[in-house]
């Protein structure tokens, strides 16, 4: 059972490059979402989608499209990359039931703009 | 805004001791409360929820959190703190509603340091 597969692990772009990146889920989670990770800041939600074919924005989506076309995968556009997308990303899925509320992540993307 | 507080960007605690970390939130409804942990160049890892009732949760490697809805914090404990407990934690907040998608409001993350 693999969990929340990322990819890739590390990137290095240029500023104005596209890149997409990946995230799969072999668990059947109905939600799934973007997060960005930067010091001190904890994470913050980028894009998140509750289902095929429907996502909506989290708290900071300027510069990244989403879409969810399978229950598996939530790939994340960078359309332009900028020097301010330098973070780590987070993919993460869970259940909608109550009682299995929590969310798994994945390892994790580490982008560098230049 | 909703929003979630960890008061400490840092604990240091001496090996054998309890420990707390604390967070407090500001989301409204009875939103599903988390705590998260996070070791170098790793994703999170859950550690506990509270869902409803008791509001003392227990969760993985010993760790706990006491629910206080008067004082709308949630603030992860252990007894007795191991060196290989020395990670970032999160507090996580998670609204009720169906819409929202089951997305997470974090704190910023207080980084735990337990001393031999």
């Amino acid at each position: 059972n693999a969990g929340v597969t990322q990819t890739p692990k590390f990137q290095v772009l240029k500023t104005g490059q596209s890149m997409t990146l990946q995230c799969a889920q072999d668990m059947n989670h109905e939600y799934m979402s973007w997060y960005r990770q930067d010091p001190g800041m904890g994470l913050r939600l980028i894009h998140y989608s509750v289902g095929a074919g429907i996502t909506d924005q989290g708290e900071v989506p300027n510069g990244y499209n989403v879409s969810r076309s399978t229950t598996e995968d939530f790939p994340l556009r960078l359309l332009s990359a900028a020097p301010s997308q330098t973070s780590v990303y987070f993919c993460a899925s869970s259940r909608r039931t109550e009682m299995n509320t929590e969310a798994f992540f994945g390892q994790g993307t580490r982008l560098t703009v230049v | 805004a909703q929003s979630v507080a960890q008061p400490e960007d840092q604990v240091n605690v001496a090996e054998g001791n309890p420990l707390t970390v604390k967070c407090t939130y500001s989301v409204s409804g009875n939103p599903y409360l988390f705590w998260y942990v996070q070791y170098p160049n790793r994703g999170l890892q859950f550690l506990l929820k509270y869902i409803t009732g008791d509001n003392l949760v227990k969760g993985s490697y010993g760790f706990e959190a006491e629910f206080n809805k008067s004082q709308t914090s949630f603030h992860l404990k252990k007894p007795s703190a191991l060196v290989s407990d020395s990670a970032l934690y999160f507090c996580a907040v998670r609204p009720r509603l169906y819409n929202q998608g089951g997305k997470l409001i974090f704190g910023q993350g207080t980084e735990l340091s337990v001393k031999p």
